[in-house]
C-alpha cells in the first residue's frame, strides 16, 4: 500500500540557518508532491507544487527537491527566521483529482 | 489565493446532541470538497468526499450515518456530527480544490469539537 514518511517529527534549528525536512514514499508514481505548512490549531496552507519532471523548485526562501529515483522530496527553508515555526506537511496525490494522502508531518521549531 | 471559510472555530456541546460544520468557497466555487480529522500530533485523516448534488463518498471506517455530508451549492458543504460521543472529540478541517488541474487544496481554518 502506499506509504509517506516524513523523516523526523520534529527539528529544533538556530535562527539564520537552513532547515532541511524530508518526504520519502513507497509504492507511488506521483504526477506531483506538494508541501503545506500547518500553524497549531489552523488548517495546512499550500506551500509549493513540484512536479514530477520537475527536479528543484524555488519559493522566496523555500526550496523544493523531487527525486523520483530515490522517491524522496528534501523541502529546504534558507535564512530561517523563528516565524517559519510550523508543522509541514507533505502530500501525494490520490488517483481522485483533489484527493490526497498526507505524511505526518515534522514540526520545525526556529530558536532566535 | 482561493478562501476557505470555516465555522465554527470551536465548539462545546454535551454528548448525545448533534453539531453541524459549515465550509463555505468564498471567492470560487467548488464541485468538490474534502472532510478529514485531525488528532494531536498526527496528520490529516481523510473522512469523506463532499460532491456537490450528489452523495459524499465515505473513506472506509467512516461511518456515514454518523458524520453527515451535504453539498447543497457549488460554494458551501456541511458536516453534522450526529448524537455525538466524547470519542468524537477532534480537530476537523474541510479542503476544496480550486482551478482545472484539481492540483491544489484550500483548506478551511479547522474546528475544535468537544465533547462533553
Amino acid at each position: 500500500s502506499q506509504k509517506i514518511e516524513q523523516n523526523s517529527e520534529a527539528l529544533n534549528i538556530q535562527e539564520g540557518k537552513t532547515a532541511t525536512l524530508t518526504c520519502n514514499y513507497t509504492n507511488y508514481s506521483p504526477a506531483y508532491l506538494q508541501w503545506y505548512r500547518q500553524d497549531p490549531g489552523r488548517g495546512p496552507v499550500f506551500l509549493l507544487l513540484i512536479r514530477e519532471n520537475e527536479k528543484e523548485k524555488r519559493k522566496e526562501r523555500l526550496k523544493v527537491t523531487f527525486d523520483t529515483t530515490l522517491k524522496q522530496s528534501l523541502f529546504h527553508i534558507t535564512a530561517s527566521q523563528p516565524a517559519d515555526s510550523a508543522t509541514y506537511l507533505c502530500a501525494l496525490p490520490n488517483t481522485n483529482a483533489g484527493k490526497s494522502t498526507f505524511g505526518d508531518g515534522t514540526t520545525l521549531t526556529v530558536k532566535p | 489565493g482561493a478562501v476557505v471559510s470555516q465555522h465554527p472555530s470551536r465548539v462545546i456541546c454535551k454528548s448525545g446532541t448533534s453539531v453541524k460544520i459549515e465550509c463555505r468557497s468564498l471567492d470560487f466555487q467548488a464541485t468538490t470538497m474534502f472532510w478529514y480529522r485531525q488528532f494531536p500530533k498526527q496528520s490529516l485523516m481523510l473522512m469523506a468526499t463532499s460532491n456537490e448534488g450528489s452523495k459524499a463518498t465515505y473513506e472506509q471506517g467512516v461511518e456515514k450515518d454518523k458524520f453527515l455530508i451535504n453539498h447543497a451549492s457549488l460554494t458551501l458543504s456541511t458536516l453534522t456530527v450526529t448524537s455525538a460521543h466524547p470519542e468524537d472529540s477532534s480537530f476537523y478541517i474541510c479542503s476544496a480544490v480550486q482551478g482545472p488541474t484539481n492540483e491544489k487544496l484550500f483548506f478551511g481554518s479547522g474546528t475544535q469539537l468537544s465533547v462533553l
